[in-house]
C-alpha cells in the first residue's frame, strides 16, 4: 500500500507517556516527520527524520522507526501537547509526498 | 527569522480559479523547495504540489495534475499555486511550507499561515 494509517484519536492522563504510531510500505525506505497542529493553526513541525527534534522543542517529544513504523512518543504529557499530531513521508509507488490522517491527542 | 506568509482568504464560485500566494523570506529562495498542503473543514492534511525554485520544476499529487499549476517569482521570492475549475469540495485551508533535509528525510519547516479558499455559490 502508499498509503500512511493513524489511529484516529488517543487520550493520555496528565505528566503519563503516549504513543503515537504510523504505518506504511514507505517508512522502510524513507523518514518520517511529525507535525502538531492545534485549531485554527498551521502545524509546527516536532520530529523530523524519524527521531531528531528541531531547535526549541521540548525533549519530552522523541521518535522512533522500525520496519514500515514510525512512532511518536510524549513522555510526560502536558496541557498543551494537546491538539492533531500528522505523520508525513513519502508515497512508496509514486515517490511523491502523503500525510497520514492525523492523531488527535487529549490530555487529560 | 525564516518565514512564510501567504496572501488573504478568497471567496470563489465554482467554476472559477483562485490563485494563492506564498512569500519567502529570512533564507535564499532558490536554495529550497516548497510545498502546498490543504485542509478541508475538520480533516486531515492533504499534500497538493511542490516547486523548486530554482529550477522551476513542479510535481503534483494524482488528484491535483491538471487543475492545479504552482509557479515561483524569484524577484520577489514569491510562490503562486493556482487551482483551476474549483468544486466545492475544494473549501479548505490551503498551506504552504518550505522543504528541508534531503534524500530519504524531507522535512517542512516552516510553515505558512494558511489561506482559506471558500467555494460557494
Amino acid at each position: 500500500s502508499s498509503e500512511l494509517t493513524q489511529d484516529p484519536a488517543v487520550s493520555v492522563a496528565l505528566g503519563q507517556t503516549v504513543r503515537i504510531t504510523c504505518r506504511g510500505d514507505s517508512l522502510r525506505d524513507d523518514y518520517a516527520s511529525w507535525y502538531h497542529q492545534k485549531p485554527g493553526r498551521a502545524p509546527l513541525l516536532v520530529i523530523y527524520g524519524d527521531n531528531k527534534r528541531p531547535s526549541g522543542m521540548p525533549d519530552r517529544f522523541s521518535g522512533s522507526s522500525s520496519a514500515n513504523t514510525a512512532s511518536l512518543t510524549i513522555t510526560g504529557a502536558q496541557a498543551e501537547d494537546e491538539g492533531t499530531y500528522h505523520c508525513f513521508s513519502r508515497d512508496s509507488e509514486s515517490r511523491l509526498y502523503v500525510f497520514a490522517s492525523g492523531t488527535e491527542v487529549t490530555v487529560l | 527569522q525564516v518565514q512564510l506568509v501567504q496572501s488573504g482568504a478568497e471567496v470563489r464560485k465554482p467554476g472559477a480559479s483562485v490563485k494563492v500566494s506564498c512569500k519567502a523570506s529570512g533564507y535564499t529562495f532558490t536554495s529550497y523547495g516548497v510545498h502546498w498542503m490543504r485542509q478541508a473543514p475538520g480533516q486531515g492534511l492533504e499534500w497538493v504540489g511542490v516547486t523548486n525554485p530554482g529550477g522551476h520544476t513542479s510535481r503534483y499529487a494524482q488528484d491535483f495534475q491538471g487543475r492545479v499549476t504552482v509557479t515561483s517569482d524569484t524577484s520577489t521570492s514569491t510562490v503562486y499555486m493556482e487551482m483551476r475549475s474549483l468544486r466545492f469540495e475544494d473549501t479548505a485551508v490551503y498551506f504552504c511550507a518550505r522543504e528541508r533535509g534531503e534524500g530519504a528525510s524531507r522535512y517542512l519547516d516552516p510553515w505558512g499561515q494558511g489561506t482559506l479558499i471558500s467555494v460557494s455559490s
